[in-house]
């Protein structure tokens, strides 16, 4: 099974800075044959499902804000809020897509300071 | 608009067998860019991904976690427009909320992003 391990685990940003959630895989989800990195961010507020924000590493979904980005390769991610907002209180989770078993980050708590 | 719905027992005994649906509306499960999957989440912990059907084809072919292999079933519906999940010999530990979720085709074998979920129901079980 691919590990995924994201750092750190909690973080408390100040409004209008920025957040920076690191996602580390134990194997790369890079595919040679179509040089994609097989990686999403997910976000997930209290009592609701996680919301994809972005796949393929770095591809925002239609109707996410352009304040979160996505970058890495191979097996070092990272998703960023360039300005932290108070409705990005949440949970967001990486997740490897490249190989079964599917796998999740165990998440990592981003709170307003 | 693409609505899943978990529907399902919130309470099964210990030993008994935990059976979910999730209903689609807005898209089919025939739709050969789309897999459709289960994914869990127990109390305040993290996401564990169950498994996956593929009904793009004429029958179901599901994928499974190694882990939870030996217990689980996933089928599908087309003429509901429904896929199901069986999970037998359930202990506390398979308490959690269980999310049905739309599953992008990247490749084979089951694999792709979660883009659409639903609302997740919870399960309790204890006896």
């Amino acid at each position: 099974d691919i590990v995924m391990t994201q750092s750190p685990d909690s973080l408390a940003v100040s409004l209008g800075e920025r957040a920076t959630i690191n996602c580390k895989s134990s194997q790369s989800v890079l595919y040679s044959f179509d040089n994609k990195n097989y990686l999403a961010w997910y976000q997930q507020k209290p009592g609701q499902p996680p919301k994809l924000l972005i796949s393929w590493a770095s591809t925002r979904e239609s109707g996410v804000p352009d304040r979160f980005s996505g970058s890495g390769s191979g097996t070092d991610f990272t998703l960023s809020i360039s300005s932290l907002q108070a409705e990005d209180v949440a949970v967001y989770y990486c997740h490897q897509y490249s190989s079964s078993p599917l796998t999740f980050g165990q998440g990592t708590k981003v709170e307003i300071k | 608009q693409l609505q899943l719905q978990e529907s399902g027992p919130g309470l099964v005994k210990p030993s008994e067998t935990l059976s979910l649906t999730c209903t689609v509306s807005g898209d089919s499960i025939r739709s050969s860019a789309y897999y459709w999957g289960w994914i869990r989440q127990p109390p305040g912990k993290g996401l564990e991904w169950i498994g996956t059907v593929d009904y793009s084809g004429s029958s179901g072919s599901a994928y499974y976690h190694p882990s939870l292999k030996s217990r689980v079933a996933i089928s599908a519906d087309a003429s509901k427009n429904q896929f199901s999940l069986k999970v037998n010999s359930v202990t506390a530990t398979d308490t959690a909320v269980y999310f049905c979720a739309r599953q992008v085709q990247t490749g084979s074998l089951g694999r792709g992003n979660f883009d659409l979920w639903g609302q997740g129901t919870l399960v309790t079980v204890s006896s």
